[in-house]
């Protein structure tokens, strides 16, 4: 019964390699999030979908790369990785605005470490 | 732009009650949202306030004043699990709605 899921959980890589992560929500929300949080536990939105469209895209590198197959499922690919993306990268979701609960729920995490 | 002061560390004693200040600026103000974060874990929503005031939800309370850009929350009877770092957020409208987060405060409850 896990609302919001990622996997992996841990990913460790060398610099230069390919990776992605994924993230799946079984709450039927619209909403979808991205957030990086780096070793001084700030967090940072990336990425927003709804509905799998694109809504907020902070400035990321373009290495990054989010894709949305349908509105449960955001995915993160990141090319050519370098040593400052290690961090811990959250998924998240959120309900459609007019209900009456609208925090985000975030996923486990995953905890990327470049080398 | 936004800006979002927290506190970095606080220090209370197990079964006290401790305030953590979180003082915002931002153009659209939609919401405040405090989270809750153990090491190693997701946040966790805590609570919410987008009306002046305070909610109250167990031992947990939330304030908030929009004139003067200032909520806080207030945690009573102090259980040594309590010892998290707990994250003031903002939701801007003029942004998307998106979520923009303090640095959190890291709370260590002490016996």
């Amino acid at each position: 019964d896990t609302a919001v899921s990622q996997t992996p959980k841990y990913l460790v890589t060398q610099m230069g390699n390919d990776k992605s992560i994924k993230c799946e929500q079984n709450l039927g929300h619209d909403t979808m999030y991205w957030y990086k949080q780096d070793s001084k536990k700030f967090l940072k939105i990336m990425f927003s979908y709804n509905n799998k469209e694109l809504i907020i895209n902070e400035t990321v590198p373009n290495r990054f790369s989010p894709k949305s197959p349908d509105k449960a499922h955001l995915n993160l690919h990141i090319n050519s990785l370098e040593l400052g993306d290690s961090a811990v990268y959250f998924c998240a979701s959120s309900p459609p605005p007019g209900r009456t609960t609208i925090e985000q729920y975030f996923g486990p995490g995953t905890r990327l470490t470049v080398t | 732009g936004q800006n979002i002061d927290q506190p970095t560390e606080m220090t209370a004693t197990e079964g006290a009650i401790v305030q953590i200040n979180c003082t915002y600026q931002t153009s659209g103000f939609n919401g405040l949202f405090w989270y809750q974060q153990h090491a190693g874990e997701a946040p966790t929503f805590l609570s919410y306030n987008v009306l002046d005031g305070l909610e109250e939800k167990g031992r947990f309370s939330s304030f908030l004043s929009r004139s003067k850009g200032y909520s806080y929350l207030l945690l009573k009877e102090l259980q040594m699990k309590d010892s998290a770092s707990y994250l003031c957020a903002v939701r801007d409208r003029n942004q998307g709605g998106k979520l923009i987060f303090g640095q959190g405060t890291e709370l260590s409850v002490k016996p």
